[in-house]
């Protein structure tokens, strides 16, 4: 069964390195998500991607984030100077059409020292 | 603006027990509400949905029924089983295809044989 894939599972990081979380989505899937949960809150989105540009973003993803999708198949977030407050999992999700239902990664969970 | 407010957890109970999950929202207009559930090890999966009120969504002995009049979306299974142990998240979306979702925070729910 295909799924969304994510690496690393774990990353851990000094404040103020980049890190980038990758994602591999469902090969014929076309709409892409990030999303974010903090230890102990709830699962926030971060931002959406359609067609090679980002079709909304959270108040969250502020100029530290951005994504993109360098090689038709990964997908990426980077995070340009991390935070202690950026320490979360971040899970990655596909889906084919607009309409359709959202296949989630098991996530990546960034520890920020 | 949109909220989901889950059952705090964790939920403990024993094999065959009846489970009740309760979720609660906040939305302008007439929402699409979810229930995801995470297995250990691996990304958030559909459970189950229903798009409009009295809406009734199940799969694998779970349901939900979508009360417009008490804003709610509570998670039931009659008979729960050790396999069923995960974290369950409830979330809704303002359009039917569930792209940006909101999240509850998760209920932990651990079943003993």
């Amino acid at each position: 069964e295909p799924e969304v894939t994510q690496t690393p599972s774990h990353q851990v990081t000094q404040m103020g390195q980049e890190v980038i979380l990758r994602c591999v989505p469902i090969s014929n899937h076309l709409y892409f998500y990030w999303y974010r949960q903090i230890l102990g809150q709830k699962v926030e989105f971060l931002v959406s991607f359609y067609n090679n540009e980002i079709s909304e973003k959270s108040e969250i993803f502020d100029d530290q984030f951005s994504v993109e999708r360098p090689d038709g198949s990964n997908f990426t977030l980077k995070i340009r100077s991390t935070k202690l407050e950026d320490s979360a999992m971040y899970f990655c999700a596909s889906v084919r059409s607009n309409t359709g239902e959202l296949f989630f990664g098991e996530g990546s969970r960034l520890t920020v020292l | 603006g949109n909220s989901v407010t889950q059952m705090e957890g964790p939920v403990t109970l024993s094999e065959e027990a009846f489970l009740t999950i309760n979720c609660t929202y906040t939305a302008t207009g007439y929402p699409s509400l979810f229930w995801y559930v995470q297995y250990p090890g691996e990304g958030l999966q559909l459970l189950l949905k229903a798009t409009k009120a009295d809406d009734k969504g199940s799969n694998k002995g779970f349901e939900a029924t979508y009360r417009k009049e008490t804003t709610s979306f509570h998670l039931e299974k009659g008979s729960v089983q050790v396999s069923d142990s995960a974290v369950y998240f409830c979330a809704l979306s303002e359009n039917p295809g569930a792209q940006k979702l909101v999240f509850g925070q998760g209920t932990r729910l651990t079943i003993n044989p």
